[in-house]
């Protein structure tokens, strides 16, 4: 019963590096999301996928890139690493997007970037 | 105006006391809605929906009132286990129909 399973859990970065975070679900969920969440601005949608097949941007994708690459996972990536890109980030998934399911929530990945 | 809007507390009350928060939502044509709780260092977990008819989950009541825009969440006899970080979350009258989530409201209950 692993629902969201993100990884790593834990990654320092140097400024400029680049890097992947994966996200899995096993809950047969359509839709999938990235967050990512700082002190006082709370979760904010980085990109999302509504279905296998299509992605789209949230409130705050500069500096990312995603790839939805079955129906199961979602990896998002960061092409440059910046200092403020430190952050955790949340992967989520959910039946469908647009509706009234609510989201399950990966254990998040703590970046922080040097 | 922001979305979503909470009091960040943080609430500080003593175990058996009686607590609600409020939410303000800017999206008339929201939809959805919900309570979900996050301990310190930890994901978001979905608490409850919200029903326009108001819902009832053992010591946890959600009530909306679609005129006014506002959502509340009453936790009877609080616990030490109820300390976290309450978002409220709205969903379904944007562009994209995302979920749009709180900043939060902290909740301490002491012995």
């Amino acid at each position: 019963n692993a629902g969201v399973t993100q990884t790593p859990k834990f990654q320092v970065l140097k400024t400029g590096q680049s890097m992947t975070l994966q996200c899995a679900q096993d809950m047969n969920h359509n839709s999938m999301y990235w967050y990512r969440q700082d002190p006082g601005m709370g979760l904010r949608l980085i990109y999302y996928s509504a279905s296998e097949g299509t992605t789209d941007k949230g409130e705050v994708p500069n500096g990312y890139n995603v790839s939805r690459l079955n129906k199961r996972e979602f990896s998002l990536r960061l092409e440059s690493a910046a200092p403020s890109q430190t952050s955790v980030y949340f992967c989520a998934s959910s039946q469908r997007a647009h509706s009234g399911y609510g989201y399950t929530f990966g254990s998040g990945t703590r970046l922080t970037v040097v | 105006r922001k979305e979503v809007e909470q009091d960040p507390g943080p609430f500080n009350v003593p175990e058996g006391a009686t607590v609600a928060f409020n939410c303000t939502y800017s999206n008339s044509a929201s939809q959805s809605f919900f309570w979900y709780r996050q301990d310190c260092r930890k994901e978001p977990k979905l608490l409850m929906s919200v029903y326009s008819s108001g819902n009832e989950d053992g010591r946890f009541t959600a009530q909306l009132n679609r005129a006014s825009q506002y959502i509340s969440l009453l936790i009877r006899d609080s616990k030490l286990s109820d300390s976290a970080t309450y978002l409220c979350v709205v969903g379904g009258g944007g562009s994209q129909g995302n979920l749009i989530f709180g900043k939060g409201t902290k909740l301490s209950v002491k012995p």
